[in-house]
């Protein structure tokens, strides 16, 4: 089975300011990895995924996350946060070749603080 | 390309009562996962539907019961609801043969039991 760990449960950062939301993974198989972002009252939306190759995989708004598998570790980076970032942010695993079953963290709430 | 909707979004129920929540999935998609989001916390995997049939299970009682319809909506029904039911219910589509694990989420249905 794979679980997820979310550390930090609420960031807050100044505008313009950098972050790291912090993930770790455990798995006995190959997996793959993704970050969520969940707006106040909405679904969760795909950011990004690491499946092969690469391992520092981007986002369209300009967040990153680096495969890390000596650490089993997928944080999620941003140089320059803005107020539009404020949301809650959830990794998640799926043993690759697998059947879908995604296991989700607890979930990182990111406040942006004008 | 039509996302994946769920109804009824909001809803209020009283212990022991029985609940249906409804989705439809992206155009294209055949495959549908439910997942539960309590209040703070990531969303459990409930049950995942493939071709009418369920095709995995998380760790929820029998009373947590699902259907696949040909056209790919699908249900969740819920009895003998419990206090602890309460939570967001979001409904995800996807492709199977895409074999990435990128699920796509409606915007779920918030269960309120009184």
């Amino acid at each position: 089975a794979q679980s997820v760990t979310q550390l930090d449960s609420q960031v807050p950062v100044f505008e313009e300011a950098p972050v790291e939301l912090r993930c770790n993974y455990s798995s006995s198989v190959s997996v793959y990895l993704f970050w969520y972002v969940q707006y106040p009252n909405q679904g969760l939306q795909l950011l990004l995924k690491y499946l092969s190759g690469s391992t520092l995989v981007e986002s369209i708004n300009g967040f990153e996350a680096e495969f890390n598998k000596s650490q089993t570790s997928f944080h999620l980076r941003k140089p320059s946060v803005h107020i539009s970032d404020t949301a809650e942010y959830f990794c998640a695993v799926i043993r690759s070749g697998g059947y879908q079953k995604v296991t989700f963290g607890t979930g990182t709430k990111l406040q942006v603080i004008p | 390309e039509t996302g994946v909707t769920q109804s009824p979004t909001h809803l209020i129920k009283t212990r022991g009562q029985q609940v249906t929540l409804r989705c439809s999935s992206q155009s294209g998609h055949n495959t549908v996962s439910w997942y539960q989001q309590a209040l703070g916390q990531g969303p459990q995997f409930i049950f995942q539907y493939y071709r009418e049939e369920e095709n995995g299970r998380g760790n929820f009682p029998p009373r947590f019961s699902g259907l696949q319809f040909p056209n790919y909506s699908s249900e969740l029904n819920v009895n003998a609801l419990e206090l602890d039911d309460s939570a967001l219910y979001l409904c995800a589509s996807s492709l199977a043969q895409a074999n990435t694990g990128e699920l796509f989420f409606g915007e779920g249905s918030r269960l309120t039991v009184l």
